[in-house]
């Protein structure tokens, strides 16, 4: 396995339901984001870690939980979403200490939430 | 903080002809600028970035952007579109160590035969 790998590709979930989405990068790394791409609006930083700490949260409902237990893996727990929820999740990693150094992402999990 | 502006959300081309993708950014310190492109279904590839180096950056599958400070831009483009160049291009900015970026909001480009 090589770069940033998503699972599941595609989930489709009911809003009682809990649910987690996993981001794996093989990239050696020390950053890893998420991202939420919704139709007709642009890309949104949800969370970023750094070695493994959490340095942003932009103000993301706290039916978005994340995790990361080490500098390979990043979580994103999902409970009682809204449809509004429906989005494409992108997974990203970098390595952190230069600006110039570009974020690689994962090709993404695709919600639909019921 | 920092901003990206794409101009034009979808833009048409014949297969042959320039590609011109706009890109406008503020920023209050110098910037580092990206172009990643999307293909349907999938992650963001990154084609080109800009790092303060050479003003005219080159990429990959021939495309080029020139960050042209005075004009706050760092427009993409490609001198013979190809059929395979459909896809979303977006535009990103960071200013720090975190890179963080900030988005654009995407020109979708297609190709016409």
């Amino acid at each position: 396995e090589t770069g940033v790998t998503q699972t599941p590709r595609h989930l489709v979930m009911g809003m009682t339901n809990k649910k987690s989405l996993k981001c794996e990068q093989h990239l050696g790394h020390n950053a890893m984001y998420w991202y939420k791409q919704s139709a007709k609006k642009p890309l949104e930083l949800m969370f970023v870690y750094s070695l493994e700490e959490r340095v942003e949260n932009n103000s993301v409902p706290s039916r978005f939980s994340p995790e990361c237990p080490n500098s390979s893996h990043l979580f994103l727990h999902l409970h009682t979403l809204q449809p509004e929820d429906s989005a494409l999740y992108l997974c990203a990693s970098s390595q952190e200490g230069t600006g110039d150094t570009e974020a690689f992402f994962g090709q993404g999990t695709r919600l639909t939430v019921v | 903080a920092q901003s990206v502006t794409q101009l034009g959300s979808h833009v048409s081309v014949s297969e042959g002809a320039l590609v011109l993708l706009r890109c406008n950014y503020s920023s209050s310190v110098p910037p580092y600028l990206f172009w990643y492109v999307q293909y349907p279904n999938q992650g963001l590839q990154l084609l080109l970035k800009y790092t303060s180096a050479a003003t005219l950056v080159k990429g990959i599958n021939g495309f080029e952007a020139e960050f042209k400070k005075s004009e706050t831009s760092f427009h993409l483009t490609k001198p013979s579109a190809h059929m395979s160049d459909a896809a979303e291009y977006f535009c990103a900015v960071t200013v720090n160590a975190g890179n963080m970026l900030t988005f654009g909001g995407g020109t979708r480009l297609m190709v016409k035969p």
